[in-house]
């Protein structure tokens, strides 16, 4: 059992590229995220999603696009990478069934440079 | 909106001392949940508690304990005995009704536990 897993761990960029990091879980959980952690702003969203084939914006969606296509990956891309785009990026999964909100696991994140 | 607000940037303490970290939120809801989460030096996020806005009971686990207090908006978290592994950025996070569990951030607490 890998838990989150996310591909690449580091990767520099030069202004204008693009790429895309995979996030995979094999903990069959409905809901996944993406965030971005910066110095002093802890975590903020950027995409997630509820299900296989539906995704949506979070609190700073722009630059990104991101796509759910099985259950167990979810896709962020960059289509042009920008400097302020320079961050860690995190995944992270939960559960949805329950009437209690549950815990999300996260992945080991990927510290993104761009140039 | 909901907003969460973790004061301390950064705080140092001598080993075994105790250290309380706050966090205080903003939500216009009546049902949320509230999470910490540590992240030591190696990156990871790691779930350490999770308490619904109906539970004000104080929780303690081995030298961690919290305090629920809806009087004042805060959930805040004391180790006890502090230990050098106990060095990490802390996070606290809310999580309003509404789907998907999105997670809200505060700016995190670096917590350094000096020999």
């Amino acid at each position: 059992n890998a838990g989150v897993t996310q591909t690449p761990k580091f990767r520099v960029l030069k202004t204008g590229q693009s790429m895309t990091l995979l996030c995979a879980q094999d903990m069959n959980h409905e809901y996944m995220y993406w965030y971005r952690q910066d110095p002093g702003m802890g975590l903020r969203l950027i995409h997630y999603s509820v299900g296989e084939g539906t995704t949506a914006k979070g609190e700073v969606p722009d630059g990104y696009n991101v796509s759910r296509l099985k259950k167990q990956n979810f896709l962020l891309g960059l289509e042009s990478a920008a400097p302020s785009q320079t961050s860690v990026y995190f995944c992270a999964s939960s559960y949805s069934w329950g009437s209690a909100y549950n815990e999300q696991f996260f992945g080991p994140g990927t510290r993104l440079t761009v140039l | 909106a909901q907003k969460v607000t973790q004061a301390q940037t950064e705080i140092s303490v001598v080993e075994k001392e105790d250290v309380t970290l706050d966090c205080v939120y903003e939500t216009r809801d009546t049902t949320y949940y509230l999470f910490w989460y540590k992240q030591p030096p190696s990156g990871e996020l790691v779930f350490l508690i999770r308490r619904n806005s109906f539970d004000e009971q104080n929780e303690i686990s081995g030298r961690y304990s919290w305090n629920f207090q809806k009087s004042t908006s805060s959930f805040n978290f004391t180790i006890t005995a502090s230990q050098v592994v106990d060095s990490a950025v802390y996070f606290c996070a809310l999580s309003e009704r509404g789907g998907a569990q999105k997670l809200v951030f505060g700016q995190g607490t670096r917590l350094t536990i000096n020999p």
